[in-house]
């Protein structure tokens, strides 16, 4: 089955500061790949996602780019804002089901 | 579209005492989910469903947990003893099949954060 391995936290940024979570996985094939984020408090939701190698997913200022050759989704983002304080789950599409990582804790400093 | 409804959303219970947490999925998915996320573990798929048939129980921990969907609007999580060990937030989640492939996007519920003392 599938496998995620996400950098661990929490990663502590000020804010405007450059954001990278690491992400890498094990599957068969190419699956679609997927981000989500968990607010404190709440379910998770769906951040972005992209079905293909060499896709890009992005949504509200964060994007990954779906890298085959090295197994790799890595999320980004150019300025992160103290609302962006959550934790972040990279998650390959499995068999039937999604494989969720262990999740990031990102905290934002003002 | 309210979403992916659950309750209670809290419930606090003694050991041995059996515990049924509900899920409502959006209306119109045909997969839902059931997970359940603790500090030790991170999140766990337990069990889910295509069009109110069990697909995959492999993740139930142990013959005290059971899931039902009786109908395509419900379904329940029910833990029979319940035990300290299952203290964690549970969470449903629902998604719709495309063209034949369950690749969309999983909508999650709030979760129902369980305490058993």
């Amino acid at each position: 089955g599938n496998s995620v391995t996400q950098m661990e936290g929490p990663v502590t940024l000020s804010e405007e500061a450059f954001l990278t979570i690491n992400c890498t996985y094990t599957a068969t094939g190419y699956p679609s790949l997927f981000w989500y984020v968990q607010y404190p408090g709440e379910g998770l939701q769906l951040l972005l996602k992209a079905t293909k190698a060499d896709d890009k997913g992005s949504n509200k200022g964060f994007e990954a780019t779906y890298r085959k050759e090295t197994t790799s989704f890595h999320l980004e983002k150019g300025s992160v804002q103290v609302s962006d304080s959550a934790v972040y789950f990279c998650a390959p599409w499995g068999r039937r089901a999604l494989t969720f990582g262990s999740g990031t804790r990102l905290q934002v400093q003002p | 579209d309210a979403g992916v409804i659950q309750s209670p959303r809290h419930e606090v219970t003694e050991m041995g005492q059996e515990v049924t947490l509900r899920c409502k999925p959006i209306s119109g998915h045909d997969y839902l989910f059931w997970y359940r996320q603790t500090m030790m573990r991170g999140l766990e798929l337990l069990i889910y469903f295509n069009n109110n048939v069990p697909i995959d129980d492999s993740g139930m921990p142990e013959d005290r947990f059971s899931a039902k969907m009786p109908n395509a609007s419900f379904s329940t999580l029910k833990i029979q003893p319940s035990e300290p060990r299952d203290s964690a937030v549970y969470f449903c989640a629902s998604s719709l099949t495309l063209r034949g492939h369950n690749l969309d996007t999983q909508y999650f519920g709030p979760g129902t954060r369980l305490t058993v003392l």
